[in-house]
């Protein structure tokens, strides 16, 4: 069960829009719209940002938004914050399983 | 709010059977999927399972050999076992709400409890 492909690193500073993509297969991500987002900061257990692909919880910032086409799904931030410098984990549904992505680190420059 | 705690031995010895239990505050553990997930020292997190309070499960392929997950509703607790660990399972296993049919969401999420396997 191969993991689903993110950037290992990505970066942006204070006010700028970045961009996280999460890349699986026809098998997973192709297939359902179950992707979710995760953000996780050192020594802490992961927060859920964005469910169904584009949905927030309730208390998640509107600068988090997903998105999905074909394949790939992607996470985007918009005004970067300090605060918002942490790794970020995709996961789709695969048909009876779930599989995470390998994690993408942000950091604010 | 509901909150869950993960419980269990921090070390295991290799060939054992690793322990946790999932302990749900706040909240009926019914009528919803709980997960386990682990993550190593450093690395991605990977999902081992979920079970659902009727005590039907969805197991990890690379893992489904040895993995055994049950749930308890009169105590409000669900459990994993992972028989014949390795140092490879050793990791940070975090327990989580699972959403219910249908979807693919992780939240609340436990602490963790960091799992050693080692002699």
């Amino acid at each position: 069960q191969s993991a689903l492909t993110q950037p290992a690193s990505v970066s942006g500073s204070p006010g700028q829009s970045i961009t996280i993509s999460c890349t699986g297969t026809s098998s997973d991500v192709g297939s359902y719209n179950l992707v979710s987002w995760y953000q996780q900061h050192p020594g802490k257990a992961p927060k859920l940002m964005i469910y169904e692909v584009s949905k927030r919880p309730s208390g998640v910032s509107n600068r988090f938004s997903g998105s999905k086409s074909g394949n790939t799904a992607s996470l985007t931030i918009s005004g970067l914050q300090a605060e918002d410098e942490a790794d970020y984990y995709c996961c789709s549904y695969a048909g009876s399983s779930s599989r995470f992505g390998g994690g993408t680190k942000l950091t604010v420059l | 709010q509901v909150q869950l705690q993960e419980s269990g031995p921090g070390l295991v010895k290799p060939s054992e059977t690793l322990s946790l239990t999932c302990t749900v505050s706040g909240g009926s553990i019914s009528s919803y999927y709980w997960s386990w997930i682990r993550q190593p020292a450093g690395k991605g997190l990977e999902w081992i399972g979920r079970i659902y309070t009727s005590g039907s499960t969805n197991y990890n392929p690379s893992l489904k050999s040895r993995v055994t997950m049950s749930v308890d509703t009169s105590k409000n607790q669900f459990s994993l076992k992972l028989s014949s660990v390795t140092a490879a399972d050793t990791a940070v296993y975090y327990c989580a709400r699972a959403g219910w049919f249908g979807t693919n969401w992780f939240d609340p999420w436990g602490q963790g409890t960091l799992v050693t396997v080692s002699s």
